[in-house]
């Protein structure tokens, strides 16, 4: 079965960076993921896909503060330079055969 | 500029039905599948159901399977959500969401709409 898996929760001061981890379940290494950004009160908002060895392409207007990064199973966004609004709700997001759709459960980071 | 703008939300009874439509705009609506996520008050992103291009490929979140219907009008640029036999546990903020299509299954999901809340209570 095909499962994502998120820490709920992480922080990091402003201005620092923080690494957030997305694992896939056992057999599917090599699958690649998408993460989302979901800001409070608001609808999610896509950041990049990211591939099994770690190349990446962002979306549209996403800062170079966003980077993606893969080592075996674990899928990481990695986000610098922290600034206020980049507190909000991670997701990782991936495809395949049954379920064909899969999110994780999110990453809550706090900007301190 | 694409854009996708869901409607059709509202209050129904449990049992009720509802539909839901987003209408896409700023690309070639025909050229890619479209998708619905929903999030329920607090919790997180669940899928719900995608549909391919041409319609050839439709799927379902077991949740949702018998309940819902995805359907889309290329002509109209427009995605709906035929909503039937509502629960409680339905409700939600429901998201369409953008995909380029892989063999036969969405990819990431690369534009989202702002959602539109549909509450399902006595």
């Amino acid at each position: 079965q095909l499962v994502l898996t998120q820490s709920p929760s992480a922080s990091a001061s402003l201005g620092a960076s923080v690494k957030l981890t997305c694992t896939l379940s056992s057999g599917h290494s090599s699958y690649a993921i998408a993460w989302h950004q979901q800001q409070p009160e608001k609808g999610p908002r896509y950041l990049m896909k990211l591939n099994s060895d770690g190349s990446h392409s962002k979306g549209d207007g996403i800062p170079d503060r966003f980077s993606g990064s893969s080592s075996g199973a674990e899928r990481y966004l990695t986000i610098s330079s922290l600034q206020s609004e980049d507190e909000a709700d991670y997701y990782c997001q991936t495809w395949g055969t049954g379920p064909h759709v899969v999110f994780g459960g999110g990453t809550k980071l706090t900007v301190l | 500029e694409v854009q996708l703008v869901e409607s059709g939300g509202g209050l129904v009874k449990p049992g009720g039905s509802l539909r839901l439509s987003c209408a896409a705009s700023g690309f070639t609506f025909s050229s890619y599948s479209m998708n619905w996520v929903r999030q329920a008050p607090g919790k997180g992103l669940e899928w719900v159901s995608s549909i391919s291009s041409s319609s050839s490929y439709i799927y379902y979140a077991d949740s949702v399977k018998g309940r819902f219907t995805i359907s889309r009008d290329n002509a109209k640029n427009s995605l709906y959500l035929q909503m039937n036999s509502l629960r409680a546990e339905d409700t939600a903020v429901y998201y369409c969401a953008r995909a380029e299509w892989l063999l036969s299954y969405p990819m990431d999901f690369d534009y989202w709409g702002q959602g539109t809340l549909v509450t399902v209570s006595s």
